[in-house]
């Protein structure tokens, strides 16, 4: 599976859109690509997933560039609720059951 | 849906002794996946059953780790005999895979484990 390179951490202000960035260049046209977060002392958390179409849910949206080799999730109104670290993560139909975990974005929001 | 339930949240435990870990998954999934998270390594898959048998028990660190699925609806990890270096959180997470098709991974809340 490609790798994937994010920020180590992010601040962004209560109520703004946090927009998190993540590289995956080597990326292949069967994978797909993943987010998670992971709150303190919890779980992680099944945020969006896609292929190659931007996707929106009720939690977040998530932008695929064109060539595939980045993509951004976007929380459009963030709240002190989303502190987490977000662990972008590309995945293939050949795997389909490992995800392989990076360190991800310490996102941090101010009130 | 109750989620994927695990059971303790916290332990305890002095080197050398026996240590069970346990899991529900979300009801009607058959595959369930067991992760072990440390400051230093991060999220590792330990082991991976599918409609209750062990698929893929390479991440397993060691002899001193084992681990059952005896129905679908309940799992172990066990250690024998525990060792400082386990203290970690482990995580359950369950999914409903289909023929291949790339399935959401639910996660548990998690086991602290300290071993003393």
């Amino acid at each position: 599976d490609a790798k994937t390179t994010q920020p180590t951490s992010m601040d962004c202000a209560e109520g703004r859109a946090a927009n998190l960035p993540c590289n995956h260049s080597t990326i292949s046209g069967n994978e797909y690509v993943y987010w998670y977060r992971q709150i303190h002392s919890q779980g992680p958390q099944y945020i969006i997933h896609g292929l190659k179409n931007n996707e929106t849910n009720e939690m977040a949206s998530l932008i695929i560039t064109e060539d595939r080799k980045s993509s951004t999730l976007i929380l459009p109104h963030a709240t002190l609720r989303d502190t987490a670290v977000y662990y972008c993560i590309v995945r293939s139909r050949g795997s389909n059951y490992q995800l392989i975990w990076g360190a991800g974005t310490k996102l941090i929001i101010k009130p | 849906d109750a989620g994927v339930i695990q059971s303790p949240r916290h332990e305890v435990t002095e080197m050398g002794q026996e240590v069970t870990l346990r899991c529900k998954p979300i009801s009607g999934h058959n595959s369930l996946f067991w992760y072990r998270q440390t400051m230093m390594r991060g999220l590792e898959l330990l082991i991976y059953f599918n409609n209750n048998v062990p698929i893929d028990d390479s991440g397993m660190p060691e002899d001193r780790f084992s681990a059952k699925m005896p129905n679908a609806s309940f799992s172990t990890l066990k250690i024998q005999p525990s060792e400082p270096r386990d203290s970690a959180v482990y995580f359950c997470a369950s999914s409903s895979a289909s023929g291949g098709a790339l399935e959401t991974q639910y996660f548990g809340p998690g086991t602290r484990l300290l071993v003393l």
